[in-house]
């Protein structure tokens, strides 16, 4: 079955740039009918959706975070790709790559990676 | 786009029921009723328990019951049993942003 694990450092900068690589294993990465999504958790805290990304590239993103984010993907590698701009502490948090079921509409989130914890501090 | 209202926490007692609503607008829960449900134990990822509002994933007990009426939809866990003990979330389409998070409720097993 597919799955999906998240990799990239666990420790920022402020001001700098977070990157984060899912890798995608178990078929499914190159289909028309999934997208691709990050989500975030601060300790102790709710979810919070990131953003997407098509098989074709096409992306939206949550505009909490003001044009910081940008996904993009290779199929070559089965990877999906998160870079976010200008971090600071509140960009503290457990971050998830999950597979969204049901193309560009109504959709929903299965299977998660397992997450990576970034942590923004000097 | 403001997260879905869920109670804190909800408790009972192994093999009774507990229901864990999620309250949200004319735009994403009243508009769609394609709501899901991730369960959270400490430390792991999100599972999926409900998606398109009622419909349960292979492998997932029918003890896990969705529902929706109006602008709130429901989690309905029966016969309640100590691996139940974990946060759940719902999650709502919205057609705008395009997906909101509820704020998370606690289950505590009594």
């Amino acid at each position: 079955q597919v799955q999906l694990q998240e990799s990239g450092p666990g420790l920022v900068k402020p001001s700098q740039t977070l990157s984060l690589t899912c890798t995608v294993s178990g078929g499914s990465f190159n289909s028309d009918l999934y997208f691709w999504s990050w989500i975030r958790q601060p300790a102790g805290k709710g979810l919070e959706w990131l953003g997407r990304i098509s098989n074709g590239g096409s992306t939206t993103y949550n505009p909490s975070l003001k044009g910081r984010l940008t996904l993009s993907k290779d199929t070559s590698k089965n990877q999906f790709s998160l870079i976010l701009s200008s971090v600071t502490a509140a960009d503290t948090a457990v971050y998830y790559c999950a597979r969204v079921v049901g193309g560009p509409g109504p959709g929903y989130f299965d299977p998660w990676g397992q997450g990576t914890l970034v942590t923004v501090s000097s | 786009q403001s997260a879905l209202t869920q109670p804190a926490s909800v408790s009972g007692s192994p093999g009774q029921s507990i229901t864990i609503s999620c309250t949200g607008t004319s735009g994403d829960v009243g508009a769609f009723d394609l709501v899901s449900w991730f369960q959270q134990h400490p430390g792991k990822a999100p599972k999926l328990m409900i998606y398109q509002g009622s419909k349960r994933p292979s492998g997932v007990s029918d003890r896990f019951s969705g529902s929706r009426s109006g602008y709130t939809a429901s989690l309905t866990i029966s016969g309640l049993q100590t691996e139940d003990e974990a946060d759940y979330y719902c999650c709502s389409y919205t057609g705008g942003v395009p997906y909101v998070f509820g704020t998370g409720t606690k289950v505590t097993v009594l």
